[in-house]
């Protein structure tokens, strides 16, 4: 069965760095595309980062530049590095498997991050 | 300001049919496939369509999409309370990023 369950999330003041964590179960994450989707309050989707099988790595124009995706085949996680904080980071953010076809199957629980002084 | 266009907010008598749109434009729904996803409250998306028209195991045929050139459509029948939820479209851009709708809230009267 695949799982997806993140951590990492939390209260941080504004300029702060934050890690999330993905823990993936029942497949492989470096032979997927993984990517990191967030979800401000009372708000929409918006795509975050991928990192694709190969290594490559993309960004959104808001993010670019202060976070970083990665991960760790040993333990088979996913990560998003995130510093320079900002309110408008503020979101719930969800990990999940894909795209594949430009669509994500399966995603994890989400993990808050609140960004406030 | 999302870059695919959904109405906020759609509504409809239990048992009846509702569609939601989704506009975009050549460089991401005319190029790439189509997904929708339903999300319930307080909960992760959940796939209902990919490549446009395709439902994953489990998902009932109540739910449907289809596409024509930028723009796509998702389609319910047999409206149920439980499919109250807000509805998000989304594809993949050629600015090699995912890009998604604003989002529908769905109304079941």
């Amino acid at each position: 069965e695949v799982q997806l369950v993140e951590s990492g999330g939390g209260l941080i003041q504004p300029g702060g760095s934050l890690r999330l964590s993905c823990a993936a179960s029942g497949f492989t994450v470096s032979s997927n595309y993984m990517s990191w989707v967030r979800q401000a309050p009372g708000k929409g989707l918006e795509w975050v980062s991928v990192i694709y099988s190969g290594g490559s790595t993309y960004y959104a124009d808001s993010v670019k530049g202060r976070f970083t995706i990665s991960r760790d085949n040993s333990k088979n996680t996913l990560y998003l590095q995130m510093n320079s904080l900002r309110a408008e980071d503020t979101a719930v953010y969800y990990c999940a498997r894909g795209p594949n076809s430009g669509s994500y199957y399966y995603w994890g629980q989400g993990t808050l991050v609140t960004v406030s002084s | 300001q999302s870059v695919l266009t959904q109405p906020p907010s759609v509504s409809a008598a239990p048992g009846q049919k509702v569609t939601i749109s989704c506009s975009g434009s050549s460089s991401n729904i005319g190029n790439n496939y189509v997904s929708w996803y339903q999300q319930l409250p307080g909960t992760a998306p959940k796939l209902l369509i990919y490549d446009n028209n395709k439902r994953p195991s489990g998902i009932p045929d109540r739910f449907s999409g289809s596409k024509s050139g930028t723009s796509a459509t998702l389609g319910i029948t047999g409206l149920q309370t439980g499919d109250e939820a807000d509805y998000y479209c989304g594809t993949w851009d050629s600015s090699l990023s995912a890009v998604f709708g604003g989002g529908t809230q769905l109304t079941v009267l």
